[in-house]
């Protein structure tokens, strides 16, 4: 069974730290993965996207990685603000992207 | 630019009640899907569509109906309300070439309570 899971399920720092969210999964045949952030009480919005060949993505202080070969991904934030506070999911698609896998998600919390 | 607009944002519910949850997007997106999120969980896909008049079965599709009659819009329709339908429903769109049900796009959601 495809799985992903994500770790910390939650993590909590400080104001100006940066910070690193993991991402494992089983699916395959991989297609590629998609990070999202989701605030409270709103959508998921799609930070990165990264198909097999791609190892990096950066939007802004958000860069994605990606270990295709032990199947393994990290979310690192640097310079965290209070407006980082949220949810990040790991979303993977199999092959052609016909089916998603979710993760559970990480909360992060971004005290001052 | 609104995106993807869900309706209502809250409702409550008696068991054995039916409605409609309305999505529409404006950025002519041919994918739409429906998912729920609970706690705990992973968001779960119910139903998606790859284009007006087609649609399809997700993850979780017992207890719900879709139809897509136009690009625009793709409402999801609870036919016998159950508490286990109580949670969190969000749509999405994408456009092609993000793979069939990858959501590119959400709405805010539709906060759903069950009595």
């Amino acid at each position: 069974k495809n799985q992903v899971e994500q770790s910390p399920q939650s993590l909590i720092i400080l104001e100006g730290k940066n910070c690193t969210l993991q991402c494992n999964y089983t699916v395959s045949p991989f297609s590629n993965l998609r990070w999202y952030k989701q605030d409270t009480g709103r959508g998921p919005v799609s930070l990165t996207i990264m198909t097999f060949s791609e190892n990096t993505k950066s939007n802004g202080r958000y860069t994605a990685t990606l270990d295709a070969d032990t199947k393994q991904s990290s979310l690192h934030i640097t310079a965290s603000q209070l407006s980082d506070s949220a949810s990040y999911i790991c979303v993977v698609s199999e092959n052609a992207g016909n089916m998603l896998t979710f993760g559970g998600g990480t909360r992060l919390m971004v005290k001052p | 630019n609104a995106g993807v607009t869900q309706t209502p944002k809250f409702q409550v519910l008696k068991t054995g009640q039916s409605m409609t949850l309305q999505c529409a997007q404006d950025m002519n997106h041919e994918y739409m899907s429906w998912y729920r999120q609970d706690p705990g969980m992973g968001l779960r896909l119910i139903h998606y569509s790859v284009g007006a008049g087609i649609t399809d079965q997700g993850e979780v599709p017992n207890g719900y109906n879709v139809s897509r009659s136009t690009t625009e819009d793709f409402p999801l329709r609870l036919l016998s309300a159950a508490p286990s339908q109580t949670s969190v429903y969000f749509c999405a769109s994408s456009h092609s070439g993000q793979g069939r049900v990858q959501p590119q796009h959400f709405g805010d959601g539709t906060r759903l309570s069950i009595l």
